[in-house]
C-alpha cells in the first residue's frame, strides 16, 4: 500500500463549481499535512497546511480526520486558474528533518 | 525573505557523462535540503535529505550521489548517467525543526540520451 494516496482525476468542473479531493495515509505516526499546487512542468507550491481543527484560506477548505486517516480539499468557486494538480503531502520527523511523502496528485481542470 | 536557486533549469547528457546539479538557499541558516526526483507522470520520490553540512541521508539505492559542502548550498552528482535518470529534479529546503513545510527551487529538467 502507497504511504499517501489520491484519486489521480481528471476532474474536470465547470467555473464556479465546488470539487473536493480526499487523500489517505497509511503512516499513523504521520505528524503534520499539507496540500501543494504544481502546474504543468513546474514547481511544487505550498498551497496550505492542514490543520486538526480544519483551517480555510478564502476559497479553499482543508480538513483532517487522524482517526480515519484522510485529508480532504475543498475549492469553492473554482476558477480558470484553479486548474492544476494537487498534491497531498504527509510529514514524518526524522530526528530534526521533515520527511515529506507525496501523493501522485489530483488532476483538476476548471472550463468555462 | 528567503530564496531558493536551482541550475541549471533544462540539461540534456548522454548516457555514461557525469552529472553535477546545484542547488543555493539564501535568507537563512541552518536549513534542512533535499533533492527529490519527479519522473514523467510520477510522484516526486525523495531522493537525498541533509540536516547540516556534510549530513546526508540516501532514501533509496541509486546511480546519485549528494553532497553539502556549505551550510546553504547542495549538490547532486552522478559519475555516469542512466536513461533511468531522466527525470525533473527539484531541491528544496526546509526550517530545521517541527513540522515545516518545503520550499522548492523551480527545478532541472535532465534528458539523458
Amino acid at each position: 500500500r502507497k504511504e499517501v494516496e489520491q484519486d489521480p482525476g481528471p476532474f474536470n468542473v465547470p467555473e464556479g463549481a465546488t470539487v473536493a479531493f480526499n487523500c489517505t495515509y497509511s503512516n499513523s505516526a504521520s505528524q503534520s499535512f499539507f496540500w501543494y499546487r504544481q502546474d504543468c512542468r513546474k514547481e511544487p507550491k505550498l498551497l496550505m497546511s492542514v490543520y486538526s481543527s480544519g483551517n480555510e484560506d478564502g476559497r479553499f477548505t482543508a480538513q483532517l480526520n487522524r482517526a480515519s486517516q484522510y485529508i480532504s480539499l475543498l475549492i469553492r468557486d473554482s476558477k480558470l486558474s484553479d486548474s492544476a494538480t494537487y498534491l497531498c503531502v504527509v510529514n514524518r520527523r526524522a530526528g530534526t528533518a521533515s520527511k515529506l511523502t507525496f501523493g501522485t496528485g489530483t488532476r483538476l481542470q476548471v472550463t468555462l | 525573505s528567503q530564496t531558493i536557486h536551482q541550475w541549471p533549469a533544462t540539461l540534456v547528457q548522454p548516457v555514461g557523462s557525469p552529472l553535477s546539479l546545484e542547488c543555493t538557499v539564501e535568507g537563512t541558516s541552518n536549513p534542512n535540503l533535499y533533492w527529490y526526483r519527479q519522473a514523467a507522470g510520477r510522484g516526486l520520490q525523495l531522493l537525498f535529505y541533509s540536516i547540516g553540512i556534510g549530513q546526508i541521508s540516501s532514501e533509496v539505492p541509486q546511480n546519485l550521489s549528494a553532497s553539502r559542502p556549505q551550510d546553504r548550498q547542495f549538490i547532486l552528482s552522478s559519475k555516469k548517467l542512466l536513461l533511468s535518470d531522466s527525470g525533473f529534479y527539484l531541491c528544496a529546503w526546509s526550517k530545521g525543526f517541527g513540522n515545516s513545510p518545503l520550499h522548492f527551487g523551480n527545478g532541472t529538467r535532465l534528458t539523458v540520451t
